[in-house]
């Protein structure tokens, strides 16, 4: 079975603009997660979302937004891009929620401002 | 304080030996455990999770919980040059989410 993708791999603009990252979950999992993570830091959560509603949101500003589709994939949106935004983006998927549910990671998006 | 802190490490390990990556937590709240290894430019890899007190064993790979010192480590046994990685130790609280709270990572080297 295909893993978590996500695409683009890596993405290259300019402060200001906007930015639209896409994630597949693993075929059965209808929860999506994503993370930031910088250069010698763990990830960082940004928001989750299960059954196409947000479930949870992390420390980011309103310039970061989600969706997730019928078919359970998702979008990470960031508008007005600042050069703090340079990151690896992590996008994680897993069974319908639980404490012992494991979220499996996609290749990840590596987003450079400049 | 943090919310999970790490060994920042780097730690140093000759091939054969035993790796013990350590890892500690504030929210008494937490219920699951999570182990990830990161090789340099890639994305994390899910190598164990636990949630109750005691061992778990999984081949080279042993995870230890305790609740109680709100403490969780990882033991390597018999470490290959393929384990020197970043290990990242996560968490996640009861907060009816799928929220993951990571530490910083401990680097890994195998030395052969």
């Amino acid at each position: 079975d295909a893993g978590v993708t996500q695409s683009p791999t890596h993405l290259i603009k300019t402060r200001g603009q906007h930015v639209t990252l896409r994630c597949s979950p693993i075929s059965g999992h209808k929860s999506v997660s994503w993370y930031q993570q910088v250069l010698g830091q763990g990830p960082q959560f940004i928001f989750q979302y299960y059954e196409k509603e947000e479930r949870g949101r992390g420390n980011f500003p309103d310039r970061f937004s989600a969706r997730q589709f019928p078919n359970y994939s998702s979008e990470l949106n960031v508008n007005a891009l600042l050069l703090g935004d340079s990151a690896l983006y992590l996008c994680a998927s897993s069974q319908p929620q639980g404490p012992q549910r494991p979220q499996h990671f996609g290749d990840g998006t590596r987003l450079s401002i400049l | 304080q943090k919310e999970v802190e790490q060994n920042s490490g780097p730690l140093s390990v000759p091939e054969g030996a035993i790796a013990s990556l350590n890892c500690t937590y504030s929210d008494r709240g937490s219920q699951s455990f999570f182990w990830y290894r990161q090789y340099s430019g890639k994305s994390p890899e899910l190598i164990m999770f636990i949630y109750s007190n005691g061992d778990k064993e999984d081949g080279r790979f042993t995870a230890q919980l305790n609740k109680a010192s709100q403490y969780v480590s990882l033991l390597i046994r018999d470490s290959q040059p393929s384990d020197s990685a970043t290990y990242l130790c996560a968490v996640k609280s009861n907060f009816g989410n799928e929220k993951l709270t990571f530490g910083t990572g401990t680097r890994l080297t195998i030395i052969p």
